[in-house]
């Protein structure tokens, strides 16, 4: 059965260090999503793609947090530089397309120190 | 805004029995889905059981079922008997649409734990 996939599955990064992590989405998925899951909350969602265009990145940080998906297949979330409140898991999914089930990766967790 | 409340943060049930989880959630729209996912320990998120609100009829997936009271804005899971591997967070989560986003808005969680 064909999965989301997420590297790295956990990083530790330093203060002001810069992180990325990538999404692979199922196979002719065209909406990808980028949700940030602090601990003991529901996952937020960041940024959401159709294709290669962003169609929402309004609870994006923008002055430290990028997000690209360049040939519409694969993605990649930056932070730059990265700061303590920024430790959370980062879940990445996709779907066909509007109305469909989201296909949820098994997340980055990423630390802060 | 549309918010989603999970009033218990923790549950736990005996293996075997019944346990339901309570949802509440706030919206201005009439036509609009809910769900409900799991999300077992170092493993995804997986979609358990989807409402369409303008269905009246509960739906049901095998030992899940929902109490789907519309009026009251209330989307409550039921699991009947539970298994051990039913133990995981249960996030209620609301469908919304905005300009050309759809995203989901998910509540804080319940972590249901069951007991041998």
């Amino acid at each position: 059965e064909a999965e989301v996939a997420q590297s790295p599955r956990y990083k530790i990064t330093e203060k002001s260090q810069a992180v990325a992590f990538w999404c692979d989405p199922i196979s002719g998925h065209a909406t990808l999503y980028w949700y940030r899951q602090i601990l003991g909350q529901g996952p937020e969602l960041l940024v959401q793609f159709q294709d290669e265009s962003v169609v929402d990145d309004s609870q994006l940080p923008k002055d430290r947090f990028s997000a690209e998906r360049l040939k519409g297949v694969d993605s990649t979330l930056k932070i730059q530089p990265a700061e303590l409140g920024d430790s959370a898991m980062y879940l990445c999914a996709s779907s066909l397309g509007r109305e469909s089930e989201q296909y949820f990766g098994p997340g980055t967790r990423l630390t802060v120190t | 805004a549309q918010t989603v409340t999970q009033s218990q943060p923790e549950m736990s049930v005996q293996e075997a029995e019944t346990v339901t989880l309570s949802c509440t959630y706030d919206t201005s729209e009439s036509d609009y889905y809910l769900f409900w996912y799991k999300q077992p320990p170092s493993r995804q998120m997986i979609l358990v059981i989807r409402q369409e609100a303008y269905k009246q009829q509960n739906a049901t997936e095998n030992r899940f079922s929902v109490n789907f009271q519309k009026a009251a804005k209330s989307f409550s899971l039921k699991i009947s008997d539970s298994q051990l591997g039913d133990a995981a967070m249960y996030f209620c989560a609301y469908r919304r649409y905005q300009g050309g986003s759809e995203k989901l808005v998910f509540g804080k969680g319940t972590k249901l734990t069951v007991n041998p």
